[in-house]
């Protein structure tokens, strides 16, 4: 059964500690994306890779980082940088970029909490 | 930069009444266009897309968007809607031609079907 599955649903965290979400897709994609979805303000995209080992910042990047190891996976640290982290966040992939019109899959989300 | 506005943050509607979901984006090349929709507690997940062809498109469970490329739309449409279409609808925009397949999303629309 393919798809995306991110982990944990809910996560808590206090003030001031990084933590990591994670996700990982068994499509074969070789695109992945993380977005962070807000109420009222659609999902804005935190970071994207194309392809293992290369990845590049979206339009709000800042506070967060990722790593691109392996195809199947891609991790999202929200660090203590990040001003407001409390949101959901959606990871996404989908094929090569170029090799035709991009439609994204979806995983089912973490909600963080920062405490 | 590329973005996407959607006109109404709320909908509310009785079942069998008419839905149109308006789009609007601001780019003014060859753009793929993407409907997706969040029903509570699910995965975000495609409702239609545009990429080239007939402008009139049709997608799943009924519903069908417009590209109107004059007036830079793409707005959804439903002749009857029913109260399992209560929802979070997103638009989001692909400008064509880019090697990364970026995605930007609209604010969202929240429908919501009175039995």
């Amino acid at each position: 059964d393919g798809g995306i599955t991110q982990s944990p649903k809910y996560l808590f965290r206090k003030e001031g500690q990084n933590v990591t979400l994670s996700c990982e897709q068994n499509l074969n994609h070789d695109a992945m994306y993380w977005y962070r979805q807000d109420p009222g303000q659609g999902l804005r995209l935190i970071y994207y890779s194309q392809i293992v080992n290369d990845f590049q910042k979206g339009d709000i990047a800042e506070g967060y980082s990722v790593s691109r190891e392996k195809k199947e996976s891609f991790p999202l640290t929200v660090t203590s940088a990040q001003k407001n982290p409390t949101a959901f966040y959606l990871c996404a992939s989908s094929i090569f970029p170029g090799r035709g019109p991009n439609e994204q899959f979806f995983g089912p989300g973490t909600r963080l909490t920062v405490l | 930069a590329q973005s996407v506005s959607q006109h109404n943050h709320h909908v509310i509607l009785s079942e069998a009444a008419s839905l149109e979901l308006g789009c609007n984006y601001s780019y003014g090349g060859t753009v793929n266009l993407f409907w997706y929709v969040q029903y509570p507690g699910q995965h975000l997940q495609l409702l239609l897309k545009y990429f080239s062809g007939d402008p009139l498109v049709k997608g799943i469970k009924g519903f069908e968007a417009e590209f109107i490329k004059s007036k830079f739309s793409f707005n959804l449409r439903k002749p009857s809607v029913q109260w399992s279409d209560t929802a979070e609808y997103f638009c989001a925009v692909n400008a064509g031609g880019t090697s990364y397949g970026k995605l930007t999303f609209g604010q969202g629309t929240i429908l919501t079907v009175h039995p």
